[in-house]
């Protein structure tokens, strides 16, 4: 059984950029979710998607979209770039109504 | 919206003795309350778990209580070592089917004194 995985690991883009960030479910979950957690802060959630659909939301901007694909992996799609952006995005999956697996994250830095 | 709120912010123990950190939610229909561990640099990791049907759980030094009627739940780690140093975050959540939006603490950063 493989756990979640995440890509990149790190990154940095320049204010006004575009990034993706990419996510493999651990086997079996269907549920996928995105954090971001800011250095020294609790993780916040971004929105989850379900059987490739988004169902629910945090607040954050049009500009973070996100998709799942029908094996369940996902992508988190940021536009626009912002200094405050930079953070380490977690991505989790599951199987409702279990325990979210998290991912090691991808640590995107914002110049 | 959920609020969760989290204390202390940093709690240093010596090794052996126990540490208890608590945590307040603003959602009386949030009913499930996980703890996480979090080392440098690494992924969160539940370390232990509660239903809102429950109102103690204990996994080996790890206990969680939880209290609806006042809406706090707490963390307390008996025989504290020293690879128990991390950040520990609580949170809750509402589960309604395919909804599993958690609402994270602040966090707590545990410090074991040798």
């Amino acid at each position: 059984e493989t756990g979640v995985t995440q890509s990149p690991t790190h990154l940095i883009k320049t204010r006004g950029q575009q990034v993706t960030l990419r996510c493999s479910s651990q086997s079996g979950h269907n549920t996928v979710s995105w954090y971001q957690q800011a250095l020294g802060q609790g993780p916040q959630f971004i929105f989850q998607y379900y059987r490739e659909e988004e169902n629910g939301r945090g607040n954050f901007p049009p500009r973070f979209s996100g998709l799942q694909f029908p094996n369940y992996s996902s992508e988190l799609n940021v536009n626009a770039l912002e200094l405050d952006d930079s953070a380490l995005y977690l991505c989790a999956s599951s199987l409702f109504p279990g325990e979210l697996f998290f991912g090691e994250g991808s640590r995107l830095t914002v110049l | 919206g959920e609020n969760v709120e989290q204390h202390p912010s940093t709690l240093s123990v010596q090794e052996g003795d126990s540490a208890v950190i608590k945590c307040t939610y603003s959602d009386s229909a949030s009913n499930y309350f996980p703890w996480y561990k979090q080392e440098l640099g690494k992924r969160p990791q539940l370390i232990i778990d509660i239903r809102s049907n429950v109102g103690e759980k204990k996994d080996q030094r790890i206990a969680v209580t939880l209290n609806k009627t006042a809406k706090h739940f707490s963390l307390h780690i008996t025989e504290t070592q020293p690879e128990d140093s991390a950040v520990y975050f609580c949170a809750a959540r509402l589960s309604n089917f395919g909804n599993e939006k958690l609402t994270f603490g602040t966090g707590t950063r545990l410090t074991i004194i040798p």
